[in-house]
């Protein structure tokens, strides 16, 4: 089956240092990848996708991701976090359901940000 | 342009009650999808609406419902509530069907418990 994992559940870190969340991926054929964040008390914002080509994906909010297929991951990277940034972040793979399309998302990974 | 709205924004009913949450999505958006939040299983999709018919559903139980208006606002309906449907329940619009050409934008969400 179609699915996403994303295998770290809370993450800390400092303010200004770089931040990486991990997803993999489960799934024959290119993958269509999101990551979304969710801030407590509000719904879910698109950071960034991929679909195909360049595998690097630059995002809002000053983040990337890139694609990997050899390791099936699509893994979310910030250069320096803000305390801003403290939030759930979710990664999301389309999947097909009786043939339409629909979003299986990860398990999240919530990150802490310390001063 | 005004995000996707969803009412009420907290509701507490008791078991075996039913209840309709509504959602408005942002302006010229046709279709409209549903899901649930909760810590055990995550964000599991619903159903997704567009031009009024039911296009692509999830597997939850016929006590969920929904429906969409020729305005494009949605409802969903839980009838026979359980303990367990105590969830956050999300609703997403995109201007058109199919996750993979159009972004999904999400409102901040119905908090339901049930008692």
């Amino acid at each position: 089956a179609q699915s996403v994992t994303q295998p770290d559940i809370h993450i800390t870190v400092s303010e200004g240092a770089s931040l990486e969340l991990r997803c993999n991926y489960s799934y024959g054929a290119t993958p269509y990848l999101f990551w979304y964040v969710q801030s407590p008390g509000q719904g879910l914002q698109l950071l960034l996708k991929y679909f195909s080509g360049d595998t690097l994906v630059q995002g809002i909010k000053g983040f990337e991701a890139e694609f990997k297929r050899s390791q099936s991951s699509f893994n979310l990277r910030k250069p320096s976090v803000h305390w801003s940034d403290a939030a759930e972040y979710f990664c999301a793979v389309v999947t097909l359901n009786f043939g339409n399309e629909k979003l299986t998302f990860g398990t999240g990974t919530r990150l802490t940000i310390i001063p | 342009k005004a995000g996707v709205t969803q009412t009420p924004r907290y509701l507490i009913k008791t078991r075996g009650q039913q209840v309709t949450l509504s959602c408005s999505p942002i302006s010229g958006h046709r279709s409209v999808s549903w899901y649930q939040q909760t810590p055990g299983q995550g964000l599991q999709f619903l159903f997704e609406y567009f031009s009024e018919t039911q296009r692509n559903k999830g597997n939850f139980p016929g006590r969920f419902s929904g429906r969409q208006f020729s305005n494009s606002r949605s409802e969903m309906n839980v009838s026979t509530l359980e303990l367990g449907d105590s969830a956050l329940y999300l609703c997403a619009s995109s201007l058109e069907a199919g996750t993979v050409s159009y972004e999904q934008y999400f409102g901040p969400g119905t908090r339901l418990t049930v008692t």
